[in-house]
């Protein structure tokens, strides 16, 4: 069975950094690329950042560009995703997912003071 | 980028009865390797998305043989031929052919 599962979430003030992890298990992970999408409360999904299975190439929504970095350690089977200069509207449930067919549960990040 | 626009936006259905949502995209989803890279998902309420068609058509193991998926270039559709009470929840349409991938701004599926 595909499990992906994320943590690192949580509250962080504006301008703060967050790193986010995802824990892959049941596929060959470096097969994959993999992805991030995140939910703001009440809204849509948004996809955020995409990398390929050998980490070489990345990808990002204008919104994050310059802000957020994806990452994986293959021998690890585990995806991350380093927030910087977070702001409010960075406010989320990110997911990680294996375009189309496996999506973690999500952790909720918050950028408040 | 690609923007994807759902039709309708609310689906008011009754139970038993069919219910179609229709998504269209802004340039042609058909990718350079010649698949086209249309996916549907649907969310119940506090849960996670949960992936239902991919590739216009293609059902994954598990989705109940009552959604179907069809469609060609920039014009698709999900169908659902007879609700019922658990199919409840937002359903998007999602392109994976072009960088940056782009949603549908999603589907309410409610109960009449």
């Amino acid at each position: 069975e595909v499990q992906l599962l994320e943590s690192g979430g949580g509250l962080v003030q504006p301008g703060g950094s967050l790193r986010l992890s995802c824990a892959a298990s049941g596929i060959t992970f470096s097969s994959y690329g993999m992805n991030w999408v995140r939910q703001a409360p009440g809204k849509g999904l948004e996809w955020v950042s995409g990398i390929s299975g050998t980490g070489g190439n990345t990808n990002y929504a204008d919104s994050v560009k310059g802000r957020f970095t994806i990452s994986r350690d293959n021998s690890k089977n585990t995806l991350y995703l380093q927030m910087n200069s977070l702001r409010a509207e960075d406010t989320a449930v990110y997911y990680c997912a294996k375009f189309s067919q496996y999506w973690g549960q999500g952790t909720l990040v918050t950028v408040s003071s | 980028d690609i923007v994807m626009t759902q039709t309708p936006l609310s689906s008011p259905v009754t139970l038993g009865q069919p219910a179609s949502i229709s998504c269209r995209s802004s340039q042609s989803l058909v990718h350079s390797d010649g698949n086209t890279y249309l996916s549907w998902l649907q969310q119940r309420p506090g849960q996670p998305p949960r992936p239902l068609i991919y590739k216009i058509s293609n059902r994954f193991s598990g989705v109940p043989d009552r959604f179907s998926g069809s469609g060609a270039g920039t014009d698709f559709t999900l169908k659902i031929s007879r609700v019922e009470a658990e199919d409840v929840g937002v359903y998007y349409c999602m392109q994976v052919t072009q960088f940056p991938y782009t949603f549908g701004q999603g589907t309410k599926l409610e109960i009449k």
